[in-house]
């Protein structure tokens, strides 16, 4: 079967580094997309991978390693405003979505 | 502002009633998708649109029915609700049907079903 494994909570301080890792085993690989989803709120867009290595985006970084079958979001000089649910999810041979559960990151001042 | 628009944002349905939910969005965007979200899960996608005048089934599309008869809008109903229905709806488009297309999502309908 297809899975997404990530890690169910994480806590970090302010103005620290944290990286939310993410396992996927799918049918095929087309992209792996980092969004982000505040409490009540719906989920945005982040990042997306479709090459091995990292894409930068301000404060925000995406690793890929497709022969490991594994990502990681780096979020570096944490802000409050960080707090959120961070969803990995991997686009398979069909061009289905596969969502993780996601993780909540809880910043403390 | 342009973007996805859902309704209602929360409803409380007595099992057995019939419920649609409703999405529009402005971006003519091609495909569309419903998704349900509930605690310790992922999303689960329910239906899917690749472009209008077609749908397609998803994870999970037992008791639920769609349409997509214009690009805008996409409903989403419950034929005779039951208590597993009960979660957090989310619409979806995309500007590119699966491939590498960021999905923008709408604001979530909370759905209860007793």
């Amino acid at each position: 079967g297809q899975n997404i494994d990530q890690p169910t909570e994480m806590t970090a301080t302010e103005g620290a580094i944290v990286q939310i890792n993410c396992t996927y085993q799918t049918s095929g690989f087309n992209g792996l997309f980092w969004y982000q989803q505040h409490a009540g709120e719906a989920p945005t867009f982040l990042s997306y991978n479709v090459l091995d290595g990292l894409e930068e985006k301000g404060r925000f970084s995406s690793f890929l390693s497709r022969s490991k079958g594994y990502s990681y979001l780096l979020l570096k000089e944490l802000q409050m405003k960080d707090s959120a649910s961070y969803l990995c999810a991997v686009m398979d041979s069909n061009y289905q979505l596969i969502w993780g559960a996601g993780t909540k990151l809880i910043i403390k001042p | 502002i342009a973007g996805i628009t859902q309704a209602p944002t929360s409803q409380i349905l007595a099992a057995g009633r019939r419920m649609t939910l409703r999405c529009t969005q402005d971006m003519r965007h091609n495909a569309m998708y419903w998704y349900r979200q509930d605690l310790g899960l992922g999303l689960r996608l329910i239906h899917y649109s690749n472009t209008a005048g077609t749908t397609g089934k998803g994870e999970v599309p037992d008791g639920y029915s769609v349409s997509r008869a214009n690009t805008d809008d996409f409903p989403l109903t419950l034929a005779s609700a039951v208590p597993s229905q009960t979660s957090v709806y989310f619409c979806a488009s995309s500007n590119l049907a699966g491939v590498n297309g960021e999905l923008f999502f709408g604001e979530g309908s909370r759905l209860t079903v007793l």
